[in-house]
């Protein structure tokens, strides 16, 4: 079955700079990549998804890449905010519907003031 | 707004018990997951039902069992409590076929069994 898996376990980094998160997948079929953002006493929020047949999509901050070749992909945070601290995870699916979604280890952010 | 409710957000239970999950969402959606989420192991899929009365195993099924009477509640149930299942269980459902492919999840419910 999918593997994906999720680096790195924690990130720690100043506000306004930068954060990329990477993970890679096992399964060639995968054509579906979302990320959720998980805070503190709350379920995971879908942020941002990715599918196969596009390389890069941007909402605001937030941005996501996809090598298809190297099945690794990517979330990047601009200018980071505090209510950016979080735990990311990175999931992929072969159903294109959100179903069936192997998730990362997971990220714990921390965006210190 | 889209929500998804377990009713119970702590649990401490006995080796042996049996313990009822409750999930239940407001937005007819037809999926239903049940995962497990440990530190560094990211969210794991127990089971998940398709249609009421309708269940299908997971990645890690063992030691568990589900319940779909009705199209809005999930319920996850562990037949003997045992301390290895001490975790947090997040319930999520998804539109299904044709629908808006955002899985919700509930906030989870943190179980500790002793």
């Amino acid at each position: 079955g999918e593997n994906v898996e999720q680096h790195p376990s924690t990130l720690s980094v100043q506000e306004g700079d930068s954060a990329v998160i990477k993970c890679t997948y096992s399964d060639s079929a995968s054509n579906y990549f979302p990320w959720y953002k998980q805070e503190l006493g709350k379920g995971p929020q879908l942020i941002i998804d990715i599918r196969s047949n596009v390389g890069e999509k941007k909402d605001q901050r937030i941005a996501v890449t996809l090598n298809k070749t190297a099945k690794h992909f990517s979330l990047h945070i601009t200018e980071t905010q505090p209510e950016d601290s979080a735990v990311y995870f990175c999931a992929a699916s072969k159903d294109n519907a959100g179903n069936m979604l192997t998730f990362g280890g997971g990220t714990r952010l921390m965006v210190k003031p | 707004d889209v929500k998804v409710t377990q009713s119970s957000r702590y649990l401490v239970k006995r080796t042996g018990e049996k313990v009822f999950l409750e999930c239940v969402q407001d937005m007819d959606h037809e999926n239903m997951f049940w995962y497990r989420q440990d530190p560094g192991l990211g969210l794991r899929l127990i089971y998940f039902s398709y249609d009421v009365k309708m269940k299908e195993k997971g990645d890690i099924p063992e030691g568990y069992s589900v319940s779909r009477e009705k199209k809005e509640r999930f319920s996850l149930i562990l037949e003997s409590a045992s301390t290895n299942q001490t975790s947090m269980y997040l319930c999520a459902s998804i539109q299904g076929a044709g629908g808006a492919n955002v899985l919700t999840f509930g906030a989870g419910s943190r179980l500790t069994v002793l």
